[in-house]
């Protein structure tokens, strides 16, 4: 079974710049994560949604930043206008729903993304 | 609120040495899972375990092992016998049992295992 998908795998851009990172979800899952890692921070989360529906976007550091979730097999995260500090790996990770579940998150393999 | 703290932030061993990555937690919940991931260099993270906190017993994978502690709230990860492959990143995390809940991650350890 293919595991989460995440692209493009890498990205650089310049200051200013629109950037949309791409995240397929496994099929069947019901929850979709996106985080942030920084060898400052370490691994934020940003946002979640549940069955496409937004359920928390405290994690999300301004207004620059957004996520969708248009159906259950593809999210997107937005970075407009990007910043140098914007520079991380983000990952989007899915998790199945129900009883035997145990809240387990499957990671995609992350995008690095690098703002100049 | 939830907190994990992995208070090494790196760990340097020589091969075939035993290594024990400490993990403390904090949550208000009677019941939760604790988790331990791995990232090696290549990126991605791998999920190694989950432990539920009524079950205390001890786990042991090949050369892996976990030791649960409720009354100290630790969970620790032990490496016998190490091998340069198991050089990598290791996040421990937290999350409630009821219902469904995010995870809280600590900040991790980075393990470098030296021929």
């Amino acid at each position: 079974d293919a595991g989460v998908i995440q692209s493009p795998r890498h990205e650089v851009t310049e200051m200013g710049q629109e950037v949309t990172l791409r995240c397929k979800p496994i099929s069947g899952h019901d929850y979709l994560f996106w985080y942030r890692q920084t060898m400052m921070r370490g691994l934020e989360l940003l946002i979640y949604f549940n069955n496409n529906v937004p359920i928390d976007d405290s994690g999300m550091p301004e207004d620059r930043f957004s996520a969708k979730m248009p159906n259950a097999s593809f999210s997107t995260l937005k970075i407009q206008p990007s910043e140098p500090r914007d520079s991380a790996v983000y990952f989007c990770a899915s998790s199945p729903m129900g009883r035997g579940s145990y809240n387990e998150q499957f990671f995609g393999p992350g995008t690095r993304l690098t703002v100049l | 609120a939830q907190k994990v703290t992995q208070a090494q932030t790196e760990i340097s061993v020589v091969e075939k040495e035993d290594v024990t990555l400490d993990c403390v937690y904090e949550t208000r919940d009677t019941t939760y899972y604790l988790f331990w991931y791995k990232q090696p260099p290549s990126g991605e993270l791998v999920f190694l375990i989950r432990r539920n906190s009524f079950d205390e017993q001890n786990e042991i994978s090949g050369r892996y092992s976990w030791n649960f502690q409720k009354s100290t709230s630790s969970f620790n990860f032990t490496i016998t016998a190490s091998q340069v492959v198991d050089s990598a990143v290791y996040f421990c995390a937290l999350s409630a049992y009821s219902g469904y809940s995010t995870l809280t991650f600590g900040k991790g350890t980075m393990l470098l295992v030296s021929p």
